[in-house]
């Protein structure tokens, strides 16, 4: 079955520096992957879509240049949470995909604590 | 906006089959309906997926009403491990708008 697989697991860094998260398509070419964030005992919500080679798409109410999206691949996506703030501390996921019609293929997600 | 409704949560007992359902009553023509289940702590799973007729896989079966307005996750014998929260969301295409909205989801609790 189809694989993603997202690092780090876990990370925990201090307020003022950023983080990278990346998020890799292993056995399929993605031509699309989401990454969402997802707080306790709540639902994941949208941050971005990421088509390969093109701009990132962000949903209503998340900053572009504090949560930088770059799908430079196929295979690859990565989601940078440049000066992180103690308010960042959350779970974020990404999900990769070919075909509208398709599933979606999600990483095991990355817990984010900033101190 | 294309956006589902489901119960927060059900109880089943182990070994019987559960009966998962959602609405979504603004679906448009060229919507999917997916379904994933998440466990704590970790990305969600899929589980199934269908656009007008049911759909069936090792893990799931998915009756979808003919007027697509409602769907209904099919778990045939429940088994511990299917304790998760399950979501319904629609998949409409890729460069729609409130694409792949989750919702609250429902959380299934599974009864020894």
């Amino acid at each position: 079955g189809a694989v993603v697989s997202q690092h780090p697991s876990w990370v925990i860094c201090k307020s003022g520096t950023s983080v990278k998260i990346e998020c890799r398509s292993l056995d399929f070419q993605a031509t699309t992957m989401f990454w969402y964030r997802q707080f306790p005992k709540q639902s994941l919500m949208l941050m971005a879509t990421s088509n390969e080679g093109s701009k990132a798409t962000y949903e209503q109410g998340v900053e572009k240049d504090k949560f930088l999206i770059n799908h430079a691949s196929l295979t690859l996506s990565t989601l940078t949470v440049t000066s992180a703030h103690p308010e960042d501390s959350s779970f974020y996921i990404c999900s990769a995909t070919t075909y509208y019609n398709s599933p979606l293929h999600f990483g095991n997600g990355t817990r984010l604590t900033v101190t | 906006d294309a956006k589902t409704t489901q119960p927060n949560s059900m109880e089943s007992n182990e070994e019987e089959p559960v009966h998962l359902p959602c609405n979504h009553s603004t679906i448009s023509g060229t919507d999917y309906i997916h379904w994933y289940r998440q466990l704590p702590s970790q990305g969600p799973e899929y589980v199934i997926h269908g656009l007008t007729s049911n759909v069936n896989n090792r893990m799931a079966s998915l009756a979808i009403a003919e007027d697509r307005k409602s769907s209904t996750l099919i778990l045939h014998r429940a088994t511990l491990r299917d304790a998760a929260v399950y979501y319904c969301i629609l998949r409409a295409d890729q460069t729609g708008a409130n694409n792949l909205f989750f919702g609250t989801g429902t959380r299934l609790t599974v009864i020894p």
